[in-house]
């Protein structure tokens, strides 16, 4: 039982590229959430889901979009890294809402320069 | 939208000696207070959580009390040891389906 598991953990990317983060559980949980974390700042929520086929914008949603086309999985997209997007992102998953444990990834140190 | 203020930044203590973090958040309508404890280089992972009913829960060292008139909850750690060494990050969430509001965390520091 792996829990979330978190691919790639470390990456550099220049100005302008694209990549895609994955996250992938399996506790059968139906909600999924990506962070991303700065010195300083706490965890602010990017986007989440609450289930296979859904997602929506948490509190910093700019320049990243997601998709969850499997229920075990949610995907976080680049589409053109900036240097602000330079960050240590976290997956999470609740088995129901945001109210009960969430479980947390190792997280992906993504560099953008 | 909630927002939780995490104090203090970074607490040093002796070993042995007991911790105190304190949280305040801003929702009167939130009504889950869960504790995460990351070590360098890990996500974080729950310790402890209270909910909006209940004034102050234990779990062995660890303790967490709740002040829903004054929205403000705190986390207790006594006989603290070299292993509870960590950021603590204090979070607060309603019932609905996005995500928890994290305080900016306290680095606890345990001198031996």
């Amino acid at each position: 039982n792996a829990g979330v598991t978190q691919t790639p953990k470390f990456r550099v990317l220049k100005t302008g590229q694209s990549m895609t983060l994955l996250c992938a559980q399996d506790m059968n949980h139906e909600y999924m959430y990506w962070y991303r974390q700065d010195p300083g700042m706490g965890l602010r929520l990017i986007h989440y889901s609450v289930g296979e086929g859904t997602t929506a914008k948490g509190e910093v949603p700019d320049g990243y979009n997601v998709s969850r086309l499997k229920k075990q999985n949610f995907l976080l997209g680049l589409e053109s890294a900036a240097p602000s997007q330079t960050s240590v992102y976290f997956c999470a998953s609740t088995w129901n809402g945001r109210n009960t444990e969430a479980f947390f990834g190792q997280g992906t140190r993504l560099t953008v320069v | 939208g909630e927002n939780v203020e995490q104090h203090p930044s970074t607490l040093s203590v002796q070993e042995g000696d007991s911790a105190v973090i304190k949280c305040t958040y801003s929702d009167s309508a939130s009504n889950y207070f869960p504790w995460y404890k990351q070590e360098l280089g890990k996500g974080p992972q729950l310790i402890i959580d209270i909910r909006s009913n209940v004034g102050e829960k234990k779990d062995q060292r660890i303790a967490v009390t709740l002040n829903k008139t004054a929205k403000h909850f705190s986390l207790h750690i006594t006989e603290t040891q070299p292993e509870d060494s960590a950021v603590y990050f204090c979070a607060a969430a309603g019932g609905g389906a996005d995500g928890l509001t994290f305080g900016k965390g306290t680095h606890l520091i345990i001198q031996p």
